[in-house]
This record gives structure tokens, sequence and C-alpha cells, in this order.
């Protein structure tokens, strides 16, 4: 069964670094991209990049292009979203999201909550 | 960059259909993927490329696309479909995702 775990609620002040992880099981996991999809309070869901775990081949939305870093680690089955300087406007749930190539999120994670507060 | 339009929300009475449209330029070229999120909870996929079903969801869930508008229809509305509904494609040339804004479906 395809499942897709993503790490715990964080709570974190403005300036801090972050990285939230999303681990596959049930797939080959080096073989779909895996995305990162924000959804804001009250607001509708964005896009904000996708990796390929197989070779780290990455897009980033241009909204979120370098305000964040995607990565993998295919040897772990994850995959991670990265702030080196977090604002309060970060404050979301964060989807992570399985695909094969050009299609549609099939699979999607639990959710990661993010509050940047001070 | 490629912008899918949405209506804010859509309301029907029970056991109507509610059909719910995904704007775009061209976007009868493209495969559309619809999902559904109720609040609290992950995203779902109800509708892939443009008309398909996946395994486990109900067919009163459909849909079609045609010249700039890609549309999801739910026949016989239930109070459990009230949720919000995203369409989303992809754009082959970077490699991009896109959502549409959301539409609010209520069940009166």
């Amino acid at each position: 069964e395809v499942h897709l775990e993503q790490s715990g609620a964080e709570v974190k002040k403005p300036g801090e670094s972050l990285k939230i992880s999303c681990q596959g099981s049930g797939y080959d996991f080096a073989t779909y991209w895996i995305a990162w999809v924000r959804h804001m309070p009250g607001k509708g869901l964005e896009w904000m990049g996708i990796i390929y775990p197989g070779d780290s081949d990455t897009a980033y939305s241009p909204s979120f292009q370098g305000q964040v870093t995607i990565s993998a680690d295919k040897s772990v089955r994850a995959a991670y979203l990265e702030w080196s300087t977090l604002k309060a406007s970060d404050s979301a749930m964060y989807y992570c999201a399985r695909a094969s190539s050009g299609g549609p999120f099939d699979f999607w994670g639990q959710g990661t909550l993010v509050t940047v507060s001070s | 960059s490629y912008v899918l339009t949405q209506a804010p929300s859509v309301s029907v009475a029970p056991g109507q259909t509610a059909r719910i449209t995904c704007g775009g330029d061209n976007i009868g070229g493209r495969n559309v993927h619809w999902y559904q999120q109720k609040p609290g909870q992950a995203p779902v996929l109800v509708v892939y490329d443009s008309s398909d079903r996946p395994s486990g969801i109900p067919e009163r869930f459909s849909g079609s696309n045609s010249g700039n508008t890609a549309t999801l229809t739910i026949i016989g509305v239930e109070v459990g479909d009230e949720a919000d509904y995203f369409c989303q494609v992809w754009n082959p040339s970077n490699d991009h995702r896109v959502f549409g804004g959301g539409t609010k479906l209520t069940v009166l």
C-alpha cells in the first residue's frame, strides 16, 4: 500500500531554519516525483516545487524559487522541504504528494503544520 | 505562466447535479486533474486525465474537458460531498504544475 508519512508539526521563530520530511513506502520511491504543496488558512492549494528522487531533478514554482529548497534521499526514501530563514508568512500546512511524470498527485501525505511566530 | 480560473463557490441541493468549472487558455488540449479537500484533511484525487476516475471514487463523479473549460460534474450530490474542489494541470515545457483557485461546494 502506497503511503507518504510526513514529519510532525513545528513551531519556530522568525529567522530560524527548518527542514520537514516526507517518507514514502509501498512503492518504488525513486521512480515517482514528489511535490510540495502549501495550504494557507482560508486559501487555495499552491504548488511549490517537485523533485524526482531517482536523480534529484527539481523544478520550482516561480513564487517559491529561492525561498525554499527541495531535496531527496532515495536511500532512505525521503523528500525534504527546507527554509533557511523562516518568516511569519511561512505559517501554513504543507503537503507532499506523489506523481508520475506529468500525472496527477495520486497519493498525499497527511500534512505538516508549520507555525512561525515570535 | 498558465492560469486556471475557478468560481469561488457553487451551491446545490442534495440529489441535484453540481458542475464545477475550470477555465484556462485552450485547456482542452491538456490533461486536467481534480481534487477534493474537506476541512482538516489532505486533498484526494477524484478525477484524473480530465475524465478518468481513480479506484474507490464513486461513479457520481465525472469530468469533461473541451475548448477553454474543464468541468467536474457530481450527480446526485450528497451532504458528504461538501468540500473545496481544485483543478490542476501540468506544463510539460518546464515541468511546472498549476492549481486553480478552488471552488467551495455547499450542499444546501
